[in-house]
């Protein structure tokens, strides 16, 4: 299987919170991310944490991690439509040369 | 002021035909990543370069090889091209072990 795992689809209604939700499995991982995929278009950094933080807060966005259940979460505050896109928790595991391994995407759906 | 960028940004091709892209960053990273990304959107790392040594090269035919003229360049060249190559591939840069910044991508389609 896949070594970080992700729900599939989320739909929400504009001004709603959306939370997507990550899990990973290499307990030695040391960063956590947050990739934005908009339709055509490259992948964008969105945000990152380290695995000794539990909390980031970045304007809308609030970054969870529970390293004991190895468990990210991105909580976006106030959805817009322009908020539509594939988002991606990627982390990098730090033996076999710093590989980051993505998961396969949330597609989050705003609703106006 | 483009960070990490492709070309080209669309590839049409028929089978059997050899094709490369180019990848070029300008922010002093010292690593860079080819990924590609299928239809459903899963993205699996391919290569990765570190000082123009190969460090990463994950399980892919021996028709794709990565090519790194200095630290700034990463292209990818692919031959034999086949119809389970079409993709999108994309280009990334960071230095080791930190934060990716990843090029637009090339939409690869072989017919």
């Amino acid at each position: 299987g896949e070594d970080v795992e992700q729900s599939l689809f989320l739909s929400v209604r504009e001004g709603d919170s959306s939370v997507i939700n990550c899990t990973y499995t290499d307990s030695s991982s040391t960063y956590l991310y947050w990739y934005k995929q908009e339709p055509g278009a490259g992948l964008q950094l969105l945000t990152y944490i380290f695995s000794n933080m539990d909390m980031k807060q970045d304007q809308r966005l609030t970054v969870l991690l529970n390293k004991k259940d190895k468990h990210l979460s991105l909580r976006i505050a106030d959805t817009q439509t322009g908020d539509s896109a594939i988002y991606f928790c990627a982390e990098r595991q730090d033996t076999g040369g710093f590989k980051t391994i993505f998961g396969a995407g949330t597609r989050l759906f705003v609703k106006a | 002021d483009t960070a990490v960028s492709q070309t080209p940004k669309y590839l049409v091709t028929q089978m059997g035909n050899d094709k490369s892209i180019k990848c070029e960053q300008n922010l002093g990273h010292d690593t860079m990543y080819w990924y590609k990304q299928d239809s459903k959107k899963f993205l699996k790392i391919m290569f990765s370069y570190n000082n123009k040594e190969l460090i990463i090269n994950e399980t892919v035919p021996n028709r794709f090889s990565p090519k790194s003229p200095d630290k700034a360049h990463l292209n990818l060249h692919i031959n034999s091209l086949e119809l389970g190559d079409s993709a999108v591939y994309f280009c990334a840069s960071g230095r080791e072990g930190e934060t990716q910044y990843f090029g637009p991508g090339t939409r690869l389609l072989v017919l």
